[in-house]
């Protein structure tokens, strides 16, 4: 089983909403990933996190605030958000134990956002 | 600094013709290789990947090498259906957490 899971599906705020999207995967994976998906164009990684801790940021915005409770659980918090941060966020995960080698990354569907 | 090409698409396709999506990449070291689906309104789907030079993925009919020598992993297909118009991305591993995609290419086959 490789899946990932993702909620909501879809998720319409305003700028001055909080709001928070969530991940999860059942595969054992250590290593969980955030990624932002504009139309036409390939995901960009914002936040890995390795064993429960932030192993890379790609200096994102400190309106996205990404939280690892437990190894099986992704979220990634919302606040005062831009139209400009409308798009489709994936989340992934991988095994996170592969010792410096390359991991094969397996997404879920994404949550797509709106932001009035 | 490494990079992934992938040819401009969109690609259009009878049913039943034969699909080839050329991928092109630099980088140092020996990078590992994938090939990722996104049907419509969907996440990422894994489609095949590659580890090592002369290393073939496949899954579901589609095929891909890993050749050094040309830099290259294309992406090819026997026999295409309409179930498989999707954007394809070709991405490489770069350390043990980072890829980098190319730009996709968007295939639609007509029946």
């Amino acid at each position: 089983d490789t899946e990932v899971t993702q909620t909501p599906k879809h998720l319409v705020m305003g700028m001055t909403n909080k709001k928070s999207l969530k991940c999860e995967q059942h595969m054992g994976h250590r290593a969980m990933y955030w990624y932002k998906q504009k139309a036409k164009k390939p995901p960009e990684l914002m936040f890995v996190y390795s064993y429960e801790k932030l192993s890379i940021n790609e200096s994102v915005p400190s309106r996205f605030s990404p939280e690892c409770p437990n190894s099986s659980l992704l979220n990634l918090h919302l606040h005062a958000l831009q139209p400009e941060d409308s798009a489709l966020y994936l989340c992934a995960s991988s095994q996170g134990t592969s010792g410096g080698n390359q991991e094969t990354q397996y997404f879920g569907p994404g949550t797509r956002l709106l932001v009035l | 600094g490494d990079s992934v090409t992938q040819m401009e698409g969109p690609v259009t396709l009878s049913e039943e013709a034969f699909l080839t999506i050329n991928c092109t990449y630099t980088a140092t070291g020996y990078p590992s290789l994938f090939w990722y689906v996104q049907y419509p309104g969907e996440g990422l789907q894994l489609l095949l990947k590659a580890t090592k030079a002369d290393d073939k993925g496949s899954n579901k009919g589609f095929e891909a090498t890993y050749r050094k020598e040309t830099t290259s992993f294309h992406l090819e297909k026997g026999s295409v259906q309409v179930s498989d118009s999707a954007v394809y991305f070709c991405a490489l591993g770069k350390g043990t957490y980072k890829y980098i995609f190319g730009t996709g290419t968007r295939l639609k086959v007509l029946a």
